[in-house]
């Protein structure tokens, strides 16, 4: 009964590359919540999408971040022309209902470090 | 401005002490108030979920508290275990159901 899974654990880019993280959420869940955990910080809300949809992308980059969650396949947060500071933890959660009370299950992160 | 403020920062007890980590949160309006445990290079663990209307949930040594009207949880571990060590982090979610995180409590416990 497999988690939530992100991969890859550890991305390494330089500067001006693009990085693509993904997280399959939970069997049986439609939504999916990013988190950022700067070094010293931290986990701050990204983005939420249910299956084709962005619900919610207040805690968005307003540049070179976005994020899907296609109807089949996994989500992605993909960052374009990466910087320093995107160097973080990125952590992807899922839950079976988008109603505040469920739980949210965390994947492991990716790591990202750029160069 | 912080919504989420967890005291102490860091703590280091013995092991078999009880101990109590403190989150107080500005918003009133919240959903429900979550207690998670990161180990290092981890993810986050759930560990207890208090809804809006509940006062308290209990789990094994755990034991978390809501008060909504202060603004306030405290998490509650009894005989601390050195197993226990990791960081402890309180999220509390919004309409949205999108989580709003403290910087979380680095507690080490000494054999």
């Amino acid at each position: 009964n497999a988690g939530v899974m992100q991969n890859p654990r550890h991305l390494v880019r330089r500067r001006g590359q693009e990085a693509r993280l993904r997280c399959s959420p939970m069997k049986g869940h439609s939504h999916v919540y990013w988190y950022r955990q700067l070094p010293e910080e931290g986990l701050k809300f990204m983005v939420y999408l249910q299956k084709e949809n962005i619900i919610d992308e207040s805690g968005m980059p307003k540049e070179r971040f976005s994020a899907e969650f296609p109807k089949e396949g996994p989500s992605i947060l993909r960052i374009q022309q990466v910087v320093r500071g995107d160097s973080a933890a990125y952590f992807c959660a899922s839950s079976d209902a988008g109603t505040p009370g469920e739980p949210q299950h965390f994947g492991d992160g990716t790591r990202l470090s750029i160069l | 401005k912080q919504e989420v403020t967890q005291i102490p920062a860091a703590l280091s007890v013995p092991e078999g002490e009880n101990l109590v980590l403190n989150c107080s949160f500005t918003d009133s309006a919240i959903y429900n108030l979550q207690w998670f445990r990161q180990d290092p290079g981890k993810g986050l663990t759930s560990l207890l979920l208090i809804q809006s209307s509940q006062r308290e949930q209990t789990s094994g040594r755990l034991n978390a508290s809501l008060d909504k009207s202060s603004g306030r949880s405290t998490l509650y571990i009894a005989a601390s275990q050195p197993g226990d060590s990791a960081t402890y982090l309180c999220a509390f979610s919004r309409n949205t159901g999108k989580l709003i995180f403290g910087q979380g409590t680095t507690l080490q416990v000494k054999p």
